[in-house]
């Protein structure tokens, strides 16, 4: 199994570029997350899906958009990049709590975008 | 916002030495999870406290579930160069499993 994979795994964008950042995960997980990282602010939810096709807001919502149109994947798209949006981006999934192993999340390996 | 005030922010150690961390919270969380974030690598779960007062362990680390149910504690025994990383607290919301997680605390070992 090759767990939680995220694509690119670098990728640096001008301002009001856009770009998609792709998650797969081959455990089966009905939940998936996309988490940002910023040193000193922990990891913060920007969005996440409880099961495919469906998907809802985290903390920090604001300039992202996502898709869960197939269960193994979860898409993390910015429309229009800003500067405030470099940082580190991870991936997560977990099996549902109905499915009783709720709290485990395993994480990707992240991708470092930079924003010009 | 921010829920989890986890401290120290940065702990920089002689290897051998032991470690300690905590996390708390303004609220009651059922529900208490320590992740480790090696460097350039996503972070792990090391240890999962379900009930207060709870004590676990996993090999050198050992952490506590509050009586309160509004903070934990980590503790590492015997430091060693690969406990180097970001040790995370977080507490699980119950829907959607979504967690929220402390700042992180730096940990560095010397050899």
């Amino acid at each position: 199994n090759a767990g939680v994979t995220q694509t690119p795994k670098f990728r640096v964008l001008k301002t009001g570029q856009s770009m998609t950042l792709l998650c797969a995960q081959d455990m089966n997980h009905e939940y998936m997350y996309w988490y940002r990282q910023d040193p000193g602010m922990g990891l913060r939810l920007i969005h996440y899906s409880v099961g495919e096709g469906t998907t809802a807001k985290g903390e920090v919502p604001d300039g992202y958009n996502v898709s869960r149109l197939k269960k193994q994947n979860f898409l993390l798209g910015l429309e229009s990049a800003a500067p405030s949006q470099t940082s580190v981006y991870f991936c997560a999934s977990s099996y549902s709590i109905v499915s009783g192993g709720a709290d485990t999340q395993y994480f990707g390996p992240g991708t470092r975008l930079t924003v010009l | 916002g921010q829920q989890l005030n986890q401290s120290p922010q940065s702990m920089f150690i002689q290897e051998g030495e032991d470690v300690s961390m905590n996390c708390t919270s303004s609220s009651i969380f059922n529900t208490w999870l320590w992740y480790k974030q090696d460097p350039g690598e996503g972070p792990v779960l090391l240890i999962a406290l379900y009930k207060a007062g709870e004590l676990t362990s996993n090999g050198r680390l050992t952490a506590q579930f509050g009586i309160t149910r509004k903070d934990s504690f980590l503790n590492i025994s015997a430091s060693i160069p690969s406990d180097v990383g970001i040790y995370f607290c977080a507490v699980v919301m119950e829907y959607g499993n979504k967690l929220v997680f402390g700042a992180g605390t730096i940990l560095r070992v010397k050899s």
